[in-house]
């Protein structure tokens, strides 16, 4: 299965500032997915990322926030936009294996608290 | 109401025990679903996809009804190690949307 580096494992950022996730893949992936999971709850998706286009955003979910790029076929970045502490939560990227019955991997997650 | 829903548990188990969990979704045009795994500030891990005709990994048995939108997982002789949060998962193979996970049932196994 594919292999996804995502970083940075965690972090604490100052309400107002910015950061940005990445996530490298160890091979080409048509889709990235971004997802987060807030305290207890289970994964919902944020956006997904297309090679050459703009993001798709779920309902909820706005580019101004949640700007995403996907520079190439391994590769995104998520940035979290003016952090409040409503955004604490852990950001997982995805992909989509290449058969599917072999599910979606994810990275390890970030872990975003927001003081 | 939630398009995957599942009952969150906790399930507390003594260890050798079978467990089962089940899970129902709301779209009918679903067409993968997976049971993953989720352990403690980890990322979710497949455990197994799920095919209507039932498909068994080792101590794990999944089973999915297309016709009510039922699936299941069941764990026979349960491990303490089985101890986790386990999601029913369900994906569309088409169109931008990725997966929709469940709420997750948590199990803990104890010795």
């Amino acid at each position: 299965s594919a292999v996804i580096s995502q970083k940075p494992s965690r972090d604490i950022c100052q309400r107002g500032t910015s950061l940005t996730i990445q996530c490298q893949v160890d091979s080409q992936v048509t889709m990235m997915f971004w997802y987060r999971q807030q305290p207890g709850q289970s994964l919902t998706l944020i956006a997904t990322a297309n090679q050459g286009s703009e993001a798709t955003y779920e309902s909820g979910f706005v580019i101004d926030k949640f700007p995403i790029s996907r520079p190439n076929l391994t590769f995104s970045t998520l940035t979290v936009s003016n952090m409040s502490p409503e955004d604490s939560s852990i950001y997982l990227c995805s992909v989509r294996e290449p058969r599917g019955a072999y599910g979606y991997t994810f990275g390890s997650g970030t872990r975003l608290t927001v003081v | 109401r939630k398009e995957v829903e599942q009952d969150p548990g906790p399930f507390n188990v003594p260890e050798g025990a079978t467990v089962a969990f089940n899970c129902t979704y709301s779209n009918s045009a679903s067409q993968s679903f997976f049971w993953y795994r989720q352990d403690c500030r980890k990322e979710p891990k497949l455990l197994m996809s799920v095919y209507s005709s039932g498909n068994e990994d080792g101590r794990f048995t999944a089973q999915l009804n297309r016709a009510s939108q039922y699936i299941s997982l069941l764990i026979r002789d349960s491990k303490l190690s089985d101890s986790a949060t386990y999601l029913c998962v369900v994906g569309m193979d088409t169109g931008r949307r990725a997966l929709t996970f469940g709420s997750g049932t948590r199990l803990q196994v104890q010795p």
